[in-house]
């Protein structure tokens, strides 16, 4: 068990860029998040997953945010169009269904 | 909706201080509580839960108990350590609907030699 890991650990993009990171979970975890963070917040949920089904997104999350996860396993978060106020820390956390989250340790995003 | 709210910060200790980190929960439903803890330049990690009312979550000193009646999940550990220094997130888990988690915005912990 290598637990959550998240690629890359870091990206810089122009604004109006597309950028796409991946999430690869534990592997017998059934369910998958996405969070952003923003300095000084706590995580802010953006969807999740039970193996391949999208089942919760947002309502804060605008058009140019969409995930999939393929198969049930991995998982990619892409954002079109990227804005300055897109800049934040993008975690990735699984779960086997007890409530209990297994987090990755990231992608930072800046939009310059 | 359902939310969490968790005291402002920065907190400072000293060593062998008690700690208490308020946190207060807005849910329908019976959700199960956590608190979270970010050690620097690292991942979001569990410290405790407590799955339904009168429970105690416990790990590695700290203790919080889900009080129904007050909506709360305090944090507290008798004697703090330079090696508690960190972020502490307190957090919902919906026990209906999407099963999501929900966090609060956070509470630094700076522990002084």
């Amino acid at each position: 068990d290598t637990g959550v890991s998240q690629d890359p650990r870091h990206k810089i993009t122009k604004r109006g860029q597309n950028v796409t990171f991946r999430c690869d979970p534990i592997s017998e975890h059934n369910r998958l998040y996405w969070y952003r963070q923003t300095l000084g917040q706590g995580p802010e949920f953006l969807t999740y997953f039970q193996n391949e089904a999208q089942l919760e997104k947002s309502r804060l999350l605008s058009d140019r945010f969409s995930a999939e996860r393929p198969k049930g396993s991995f998982s990619t978060l892409e954002i079109q169009r990227t804005e300055q106020g897109d800049s934040a820390m993008y975690l990735c956390a699984s779960s086997s269904g007890e409530g209990k989250l297994f987090f990755g340790s990231g992608t930072q995003l800046s939009v310059l | 909706g359902n939310s969490v709210t968790q005291m402002e910060g920065p907190v400072t200790l000293s060593e062998e201080a008690f700690l208490t980190i308020n946190c207060t929960y807005t849910a329908t439903g019976y959700p199960s509580l956590f608190w979270y803890v970010q050690y620097p330049g690292e991942g979001l990690q569990l410290l405790l839960k407590a799955t339904k009312a009168d429970d105690k979550g416990s790990n590695k000193g700290f203790e919080a108990t889900y009080r129904k009646e007050t909506t709360s999940f305090h944090l507290e550990k008798g004697s703090v350590q330079v090696s508690d220094s960190a972020v502490y997130f307190c957090a919902l888990s919906e026990s209906t609907g999407g099963f999501k988690t929900i966090f609060g915005a956070g509470t630094r912990l700076f522990v002084k030699a």
